[in-house]
């Protein structure tokens, strides 16, 4: 079965930093470009980042431009966002989103459950 | 980057009866190797989104052959034939062209 996990998520004072990783098994994960979207509470999907098979292309909202870095381990069949200076705005579940090319093209046929960040200011 | 306007923002459904989601892009979403570049996903209550449609009209595996999409350039439409019970939700559409991806507002779907 494809699938993916995400983990990390917690209560983080603003201006802290959190670490998000995301577990794929079921598909050749080396294979596919991955992706973060997140969803504030009572709102729509936001993409937040996303990084090529090889991690040779990333991607970032304006929103975390500069704050956020995603990035892969393929040996490990994980994908992992790491969050800096985080704001209040931040606080929303996150998704780990698997897209359907190697490249960053969207598609997005494979989603977790989701890990939330809350924010507290 | 590239603004994505869904329409109707609440769309009350009969079971049974056919309904129509439009969505706009601020550009065209039609690449050279001629497919668009528009996705369309469901979430559910309580789910996670999922893949309806990608490249703007090809049915994701497993999405009964009820929902459709159409549409070239800006303007995109996601038909559902005839709306069941188990279609309530909220339907996104996003474009894939370009980095940011981006979102339209979502069109919820209620049974009336």
């Amino acid at each position: 079965e494809v699938q993916v996990v995400e983990s990390g998520g917690g209560l983080v004072q603003a201006g802290r930093s959190l670490r998000l990783s995301c577990v794929a098994s079921g598909f050749s994960f080396d294979d596919y470009a991955m992706h973060w979207v997140r969803q504030a509470p009572g709102k729509g999907l936001e993409w937040v980042s996303g990084i090529n098979w090889s991690s040779g292309r990333t991607g970032y909202a304006d929103s975390v431009k500069g704050r956020f870095t995603i990035s892969r381990d393929n040996a490990k069949n994980s994908l992992y966002l790491q969050m800096k200076s985080l704001r209040a705005e931040d606080t929303a579940l996150y998704y780990c989103a698997k897209d359907m090319a190697r490249g960053i093209r969207g598609d997005f046929d494979c989603w977790g459950q989701g890990t939330l960040v809350t924010v507290s200011s | 980057d590239i603004v994505m306007t869904q329409s109707p923002l609440s769309l009350p459904v009969t079971p049974g009866e056919p309904a129509s989601i439009s969505c706009r892009s601020s550009q065209s979403l039609l690449q050279s190797d001629g497919y668009n570049y528009l996705d369309w996903y469901v979430q559910k209550p309580g789910q996670s989104p999922q893949l309806l449609i990608y490249l703007g009209s090809i049915g994701a595996s497993g999405v009964p052959d009820r929902f459709s999409g159409s549409g070239s350039g800006t303007d995109f439409t996601l038909k559902i034939s005839r709306v069941e019970a188990e279609d309530v939700g909220v339907y996104y559409c996003m474009q894939a062209l370009q980095t940011p991806l981006t979102f339209g507002q979502g069109t919820r779907l209620q049974i009336k």
